[in-house]
Formats: C-alpha cells, structure tokens, sequence
C-alpha cells in the first residue's frame, strides 16, 4: 500500500524557518518525481514545489522561489521542504503529492494526509 | 500564464449525474494533461483522474473525464450520485513556462 506521511508542521514566528518531511512507503522511491502542494485555511489547491526522481531538476512556484528548498533522500525513503523567512501568508495545509512513472510535474496520483504550518507571532 | 476556471458550485440529486467543467483561459487544453481531484471535507486531496484519463486503482467507473477543444474546456462527469460523492472537486493542469501547475478554484459538490 502506498503511503506519504508529512510531519514537522508547527506554529512558527514571521521571518522563522520550518522543515517539512514526508516519509513515503509502498513503492520504489527513487524511481518517482515529488511535489510539495498547500492550502491555505478555507481556500483552494496551490502547488509549491516539484523534484524529479534523480534530484536532479527542482521547480518553484514564483510565491516561495528563494525562499523555500526543496530535497530528498533516496535512501531514506524522505522528501523535504526546507521554508525559510516565513510570512503570514505562508500559513497553510502542506501536503506531498506522488508524480506518477512517466510524468513529471504534470500529475500527481498519491497525496499524504498533510502538516499544518501556522506562521503567527 | 494561464486560469483554470471552475463552477462555485454545483448540486445533484442521490441517483442523478452531475458534470463539472473545468475551462482553460490560454493555451489548447488538449496540449495538456488535466487532472481532476476530490476532497472530502477534512480530508486531504485523492486523485480521479491523471493524464487526462488515467484512473488511479479504486477510483469507481460512474466517475468520468473528457475533454472539448471546442470550449477549450475539460470536464468531470459523476453519475449515480450518492451523498459520499460530497466533497470539493480541483481540475490541475500545467503550463511548460513558469508557473508549472496551476489549479482551479475548485467546485463544491452538494447532493440534496
């Protein structure tokens, strides 16, 4: 059974960092791209951040592009989101999202059950 | 870039068909892969539909995705309406410049 569970979510202070994880199970990981997807409170879908397979290509979403970094580890079966200089508006569900075997960031079929970040002082 | 726009809402009857549209402000819609989610109220995100139509295992067959370039629009179509089909409805599609992925404002489905 394929299984994504984020964790590190917290209550943290404007300009404060955060890292995010997501442990996956089920599936070969280094043989899939990931996305890191948000929402924020009572609002729709916004896509974050995507890493191919081979870490070797990363995108951002113009929203946290310098400030957000995005990782895996292949042997740990993890995914990363390194946020930086975080903004009240930053404040939402994360979510990690699987790109399916042939597609990059145009699919995602499996999402974890989310890490809620709080950015409030 | 590019909008994906989406009905607020939408309302069906328990038995009935409900089809949600999902329209591309520029570039074909046929050029790229939509995909379609649902979420449950408090839950997160699962996938209908990838790839246009490729359906991740359990998805239930009375739930259906097409495309028409003429209104440069996708669509999901949700047959055999039951009270567990209640849930917010996202179209996702992507652009190859810059910003990548972009969804739609997402659809509240109610079935009365």
């Amino acid at each position: 059974e394929v299984q994504l569970v984020e964790s590190g979510g917290d209550l943290v202070q404007p300009g404060g960092s955060l890292r995010l994880s997501c442990v996956v199970s089920g599936f070969t990981f280094r043989s899939y791209s990931m996305n890191w997807v948000r929402q924020a409170p009572g609002k729709g879908l916004e896509w974050v951040s995507y890493i191919s397979s081979t870490i070797a290509t990363t995108y951002y979403a113009d929203s946290v592009k310098g400030r957000f970094t995005i990782s895996r580890d292949n042997a740990k079966n993890s995914l990363f989101l390194q946020m930086n200089s975080l903004r009240a508006e930053d404040t939402a569900v994360y979510y990690c999202a699987r790109g399916p075997r042939g597609y990059s960031y145009e699919a995602f079929d499996y999402w974890g059950h989310g890490a809620l970040v709080t950015v409030s002082s | 870039n590019f909008m994906l726009t989406q009905p607020h809402s939408v309302s069906g009857s328990p038995g009935g068909t409900v089809t949600i549209s999902c329209t591309r402000s520029s570039g074909r819609i046929a050029d790229y892969y939509v995909q379609w989610s649902q979420q449950r109220p408090g839950s997160a995100p699962t996938t209908l539909f990838y790839g246009d139509k490729q359906r991740p295992s359990g998805v239930p067959t009375r739930f259906s995705a097409s495309i028409d370039t003429s209104s440069n629009s996708a669509s999901l179509t949700i047959s055999g309406l039951t009270t567990e089909d209640e849930a917010d409805y996202y179209c996702q599609s992507y652009d190859n410049g810059h910003p990548f992925v972009i969804f739609g404002g997402g659809t509240r489905l109610t079935v009365l």
